[in-house]
């Protein structure tokens, strides 16, 4: 089984700072990996994934992450963040005997100051 | 890109009743639909996976006769809350996928339902 772990729960940040939300990730296997993010009271939208080639993935909204296979993370990084950007993220897992399925991490809320 | 339509986007009614959740995906075809559930302040919490044709699958601790699905077609797939209670009061998410391994999941804005 798969689970993923987002060890912040809150990122509080000011406009145009950089950010890094952390996730780190554990499985017996190989897995794909997504970011997501959700805007209060809609679904989710997805900002990049990660299946097989380049570890640096780039994502929609100016996001980019990194697979790191030795420490199971995949840590979202944004250089420049908007107010905009104020929203909760969630990383997610799909692997192994959960076909299709994702695992989904705790979410962390990014908040942007002005 | 992938668009998914869940309906309604909110719904208020009385303990018993029974209420009908639609998840349509708008410009594809969609082998799978998930029904995730989300608490407040909580991660999604995956419901079900129900694939076109089939019986839904179920995760456990989730009541199939309380939670039935429906995914009658490539584009639209049904979760009906049967008799419901004011603790299935929750933010109901589906979401759809092309097929299901590595495909990213597209996900509906959400049914928020409140059972007085």
């Amino acid at each position: 089984a798969q689970s993923v772990t987002q060890l912040d729960s809150q990122v509080p940040v000011f406009e145009e700072a950089p950010v890094e939300l952390r996730c780190n990730y554990s499985s017996s296997v190989s897995v794909y990996l997504f970011w997501y993010v959700q805007y209060p009271n809609q679904g989710l939208q997805l900002l990049l994934k990660y299946l097989s080639g380049s570890t640096l993935v780039k994502g929609i909204n100016g996001f980019e992450a990194e697979f790191n296979k030795s420490q199971t993370s995949f840590h979202l990084r944004k250089p420049s963040v908007h107010i905009s950007d104020t929203a909760e993220y969630f990383c997610a897992v799909e692997g192994g005997t959960s076909y299709g399925k994702l695992t989904f991490g705790q979410g962390t809320i990014l908040t942007v100051h002005p | 890109g992938a668009v998914v339509s869940q309906h309604p986007s909110r719904v208020i009614c009385k303990s018993g009743t029974s209420v009908k959740i639609e998840c349509r995906s708008l410009d594809f075809q969609a082998t799978t639909m998930f029904w995730y559930r989300q608490f407040p302040k909580q991660s999604l919490m995956l419901m079900a996976t129900s694939n076109e044709g089939s019986k839904a699958t179920y995760e456990q601790g989730v009541e199939k006769d309380k939670f039935l699905i429906n995914h009658a077609s490539l584009t639209l797939s049904t979760l009906t809350v049967t008799s419901a209670h004011p603790e299935d009061s929750s933010f109901y998410i589906c979401s759809a996928s092309r097929q299901a391994r590595n495909q990213p999941q597209h996900f509906g804005d959400g049914t928020r339902l409140s059972i007085l």
